[in-house]
């Protein structure tokens, strides 16, 4: 079955560093998602992606937040300035459509020091 | 915004019985309603799911009821194995495919042998 597979899946930073977290969603898919868990937590929704603009964004996702799909497959999510409580698990998400299901990456544990 | 309400959030069976989570919901406009099962340190993977033109979905020993006039939908998981440890997570949204979930705060599940 085909994954969504994320990079790196751990991430260590300093308070004040940009990170990138990178994502190659399944081929045929056209709707994008970064969704976050911090430990222990629940999964929330963070920002979604389609036409190569955002379609929605909570309101996690604030100014130091950005997404940017580069070329055909990959979808990037930037921290400008990370702070300490954005250490958490980042999913990636992806579906071809609005009529099916969403699938999960693997995840990428990001640690703010 | 939406708001999805999980009970228990941890769960305790012996293998062979049965084990039922429960969720709410807030907007009455959600009409797709997923349920996820997370081992540890891994990606959220879909299991089933139900949408609102449906009250009863089953599948193997799992299944998913939905009553609409309460908000509020359930698992139920038959015959519990071992490997039926996990946590459990709901959400709900209001576009068929998940435009944007929204996750209650998970369930706990342990199989005790």
């Amino acid at each position: 079955e085909p994954e969504v597979t994320q990079t790196p899946s751990h991430q260590v930073t300093q308070m004040g560093q940009e990170v990138i977290l990178r994502c190659v969603p399944i081929s045929n898919h056209l709707y994008f998602y970064w969704y976050r868990q911090i430990l222990g937590q629940k999964v929330e929704f963070l920002v979604s992606f389609y036409n190569n603009e955002i379609s929605e964004k909570s309101e996690i996702f604030d100014d130091q937040f950005s997404v940017e799909r580069p070329d055909g497959s990959n979808f990037t999510l930037k921290i400008r300035s990370t702070k300490l409580e954005d250490s958490a698990m980042y999913f990636c998400a992806s579906m071809r459509s609005t009529n099916e299901k969403l699938f999960f990456g693997s995840g990428t544990q990001l640690s703010v020091l | 915004g939406e708001n999805v309400e999980q009970h228990p959030s941890t769960l305790s069976v012996q293998e062979g019985d049965s084990a039922v989570i429960k969720c709410t919901y807030s907007d009455s406009a959600s009409n797709y309603f997923p349920w996820y099962k997370q081992e540890l340190g891994k990606r959220p993977q879909l299991i089933i799911d139900i949408r609102s033109n449906v009250g009863e979905k089953k599948d193997q020993r799992i299944a998913v009821t939905l009553n609409k006039t309460a908000k509020h939908f359930s698992l139920h998981i038959t015959e519990t194995q071992p490997e039926d440890s996990a946590v459990y997570f709901c959400a709900a949204s209001k576009f068929i495919g998940a435009q944007k979930l929204v996750f209650g705060q998970g369930t706990r599940l342990t199989i005790n042998p």
